[in-house]
């Protein structure tokens, strides 16, 4: 079974810095995909950024970006330029690349406080 | 605009009573998913549908039990309320490898 593991249970970082959230898997699978989900106090789940494992290059969407490391099986998120915003709880989660199914797999996640 | 939905936002019920979640998705999205959010372990798969009479068990599927008569709506049943099933419950639906989009959640306290 895939695991998700999110060893940083909260994170703190000054407005306009830049701060990095953890992530590992673990999987047999060679087709598959990550993301990163923000979930701020609304609860709402919003997708922030997604990574096929296929693709070397890491993804970036606007102040949030990825490391990748496949051999490692780590799934990093950085964001940059720090916004109040950007607090929230964060997740990393998993997806096998099968055809029909797209269930998530998700980590422990991860509560990100920004400070004025 | 498409849209999924989820109802009541906030319901407290006594335990050993018979709980009713509704998810009602106009994607016309063949995967539909629940899942329970607890503190300290994330989001934990249910139950999940990937169309209409078709229904899998999850991760933590004990005491939950789900219905796909239509394509738009995927309920979940606790069969008889526990407290230890207090939690932010997450309905989420998706095409088949695209992206899953979540409802609003219920908060759902079992006394």
């Amino acid at each position: 079974a895939q695991t998700v593991t999110q060893s940083q249970p909260e994170m703190s970082v000054q407005e306009a810095e830049t701060v990095t959230l953890s992530c590992t898997y673990d999987t047999s699978e060679s087709d598959y995909y990550l993301f990163w989900y923000k979930q701020p106090p609304s609860r709402q789940m919003i997708l922030v950024i997604r990574q096929e494992a296929y693709k070397q290059q890491n993804a970036t969407e606007n102040r949030f970006s990825v490391n990748f490391q496949k051999a490692a099986k780590s799934f990093s998120l950085k964001i940059s330029d720090s916004q109040l915003g950007d607090a929230a709880m964060y997740f990393c989660a998993y997806r096998r690349g099968e055809t029909s199914g797209s269930r998530l797999t998700f980590g422990e996640g991860t509560q990100l406080t920004v400070n004025p | 605009d498409a849209e999924i939905t989820q109802s009541p936002r906030h319901k407290i019920t006594e335990t050993g009573r018979q709980v009713t979640l509704a998810c009602h998705q106009t994607w016309n999205h063949n995967n539909m998913f629940w899942y329970r959010q607890d503190l300290g372990h994330g989001l934990r798969l249910i139950h999940y549908s990937y169309g209409v009479q078709d229904t899998n068990k999850g991760e933590v599927s004990d005491g939950y039990s789900v219905s796909r008569s239509n394509t738009e709506d995927l309920p979940l049943t606790l069969e008889s309320a526990a407290s230890s099933q207090t939690s932010v419950y997450f309905c989420a639906s998706s095409y088949p490898r695209g992206q899953a989009f979540f409802g609003q959640g219920t908060r759902l306290t079992v006394v």
